[in-house]
This record gives structure tokens, sequence and C-alpha cells, in this order.
């Protein structure tokens, strides 16, 4: 069935460090791909998304390129701040499908 | 635009009670989803909503647990002779369209069965 496996946290970085938090999948079809973020006291929201090979999402200086040959969705940030720390959530949707799977989550803590 | 209101925010309960959770969505969303999150785990598709339809279910939904969504605002999630292993953060998500895959979340019940 569909999976995603994301990199174990938790990680810490200083400020303006570059980031970067792994994501690989499994799926039957050709599926969505997301990065939710879940900040400290707050539900999770979607950070950006990508819904076919090649696509690249970005929002918030954060990137992900959706990669088939390879299966991965990693997250990347050039330059960190401290409120980016928060968990950070891969997951994928297949295409008419309900079911969002999500990845066990990543906690990142920026410090100054 | 006041987001996904979920409550109550935690209940705690003896094991063999039941509880119920409610979940106010977005108001012009027609979709509502529920999942289960445990303790350093992504959240996990319980079951979904389409207007008042409940069109899909996990099976890790047991018969113990109920969903309603009865004029397909608000919806309700009971879980009745609650277990120790029923304790864990219950969240719910709305969205307007399937095809975005922008799910709308609450910040969630936490559930402590004693």
């Amino acid at each position: 069935g569909n999976s995603v496996t994301q990199m174990e946290g938790p990680v810490t970085l200083s400020e303006e460090a570059f980031l970067t938090i792994n994501c690989t999948y499994t799926a039957t079809g050709y599926p969505s791909l997301f990065w939710y973020v879940q900040y400290p006291g707050e539900g999770l929201q979607l950070l950006l998304k990508a819904t076919k090979a090649d696509d690249k999402g970005s929002n918030k200086g954060f990137e992900a390129t959706y990669r088939k040959e390879t299966t991965s969705f990693h997250l990347e940030k050039g330059s960190v701040q401290v409120s980016d720390s928060a968990v950070y959530f891969c997951a994928l949707q297949e295409y008419n499908n309900n079911d969002m799977r999500f990845g066990a989550g990543t906690r990142l803590t920026v410090k100054p | 635009d006041t987001g996904v209101s979920q409550n109550p925010r935690h209940k705690i309960t003896k094991r063999g009670q039941n509880v119920t959770f409610r979940c106010d969505p977005i108001s012009e969303h027609n979709r509502l989803y529920w999942y289960r999150q445990t303790l350093g785990q992504g959240p996990e598709f319980l079951t979904y909503f389409q207007n008042e339809a409940q069109l899909e279910k996990s099976r890790l939904l047991s018969d113990r647990f109920s969903a309603e969504r009865p004029k397909g605002s608000f919806s309700t999630l009971e879980i009745q002779r609650t277990e120790q292993g029923d304790s864990a953060m219950y969240l719910c998500a709305s969205s307007a369209d399937l095809y975005t895959g922008e799910l709308f979340f609450g910040e969630g019940s936490r559930l402590t069965v004693l």
C-alpha cells in the first residue's frame, strides 16, 4: 500500500543553517505529494505541494521537488529562522482518493 | 474565516466510558475528515464525509467508533467503551476540493483514557 517514510528527528539547527528533511514514498499510482507543518499550539497547515513528477513546490523559502525516479520529495530551505521551529510532515495522496497518508513527522528546532 | 474548530480540546476519561468529540469545519467546506495521531506518529485517516454522507471508513475505525455529520455541517466522533489504546489526538480537517489536496486542520482533541 501507499506509505511515506520521513527522516527521523529531532533536528536541531542554528539560525541561517541549511535544512534538508528527507522524505521517500511508496505508491501504486501517481500521487500528489505534500509537506504540512505544525507550529507549536496550532493545527497542521499545508506548506507546499507538487502534483506530478519534476514539479517543484515552494513556499516561505522552503522547496521540494517531486522525484519519481528516486520516489522522493525532500524538503529544503537555504537559511532557517527561529520561527521555522515546528514539526514537518510529508504526505501523499493518490488521485481521487480521500486517504491522505502522512509520515511520522520531523521536529525541527532552530536556535538563535 | 474562523478555521476548523474542535472541542473539547482535552478529555480525560476512565476505561469503559463513552466520549464524543465535535468538529466544526470551515463553513463553505463540504468535505470533512477525521484523523487520529499518536505520539511520534503522523495523522492516520479514520473516515471521510462529503456533505452528510460518510463515504469512506478506515479499517482503523472499529465498531466502537462512530462518526456522524447530520446536516452536512458539524461532525461528531463518538468512541464507546473506551480502551487505553484509544488515547490519542483526534484531528478533524475540512476541504473544499479533493483535487487541491489542501486540508485545513483543527487543533485536535486529545483523549486520555485512564
